[in-house]
């Protein structure tokens, strides 16, 4: 059974400070997902990784993907304040997706 | 290009009655799914369509919970009757390619069950 892990599931931190979240999951998969959600709203697609090594980057923040340690990890570079939000992994394997339980990430001004 | 349409935003209704979501997905997406999410919780998947057909449903509670995508376009996902538990945001979300599968959501409709 394919299980998805994200740590930390709450951060606070401060502007202009690097950090990162982690996502674990336990089966083998080739497409792993982040996903942004704001209090209320809706799920934003953000990364796409289809590929081990695969790395990307938008903005202050940056994904990779390491598929034999079966990890990815969300890298936030200088956060501002309208990067808080919650962050969600999710890994597609076998045609099963499943979603971590989000990072909670509060950024103080 | 619009993106995926949800009706109602909002629902409440008391326990044991229906109810009923609707989910229009982007245009010449093939593959809706609908999710439920609970507080403080990531989107858990309820069904997913691939046009008419519904390839996954094993997470449907089908003694209480229907779906259906008739014309492999827009769909509808029914509760009856509805407990105090299913209060919870039931979201839609469409993909147009198997390979990249990269799911785009719908605003949600946020069911309180009194």
């Amino acid at each position: 059974e394919l299980k998805v892990e994200q740590n930390p599931l709450f951060l606070s931190m401060q502007e202009g400070k690097n950090y990162t979240i982690y996502c674990n999951y336990s089966t083998t998969s080739d497409r792993l997902y982040w996903y942004r959600q704001d209090p209320g709203k809706s799920l934003e697609s953000l990364f796409v990784l289809l590929s081990n090594g695969a790395v990307k980057q938008e903005g202050r923040l940056m994904a990779s993907l390491d598929t034999k340690a079966r990890l990815s990890t969300l890298h936030i570079t200088a956060a501002v304040h309208d990067l808080s939000a919650t962050y969600f992994c999710a890994v597609d394997s076998d045609d099963k997706i499943i979603f971590g339980k989000g990072t909670r990430l509060h950024i103080l001004p | 290009e619009a993106g995926v349409v949800q009706s109602p935003r909002y629902k409440i209704i008391e326990k044991k009655q229906p109810v009923a979501f609707w989910c229009n997905p982007i245009s010449g997406h093939n593959t809706l799914y609908w999710y439920l999410q609970n507080l403080g919780q990531g989107p858990e998947l309820l069904i997913r369509y691939e046009n008419e057909e519904a390839v996954d449903d094993s997470q449907l509670p089908k003694d209480r919970f229907s779906a259906e995508r008739l014309k492999g376009v827009d769909s509808t996902l029914k509760i009856q009757p509805a407990e105090l538990g299913d209060s919870a945001v039931y979201l839609c979300a469409s993909s147009q390619d198997r390979g990249l599968n990269e799911q785009f959501f719908g605003p949600g409709t946020r069911l309180t069950v009194l």
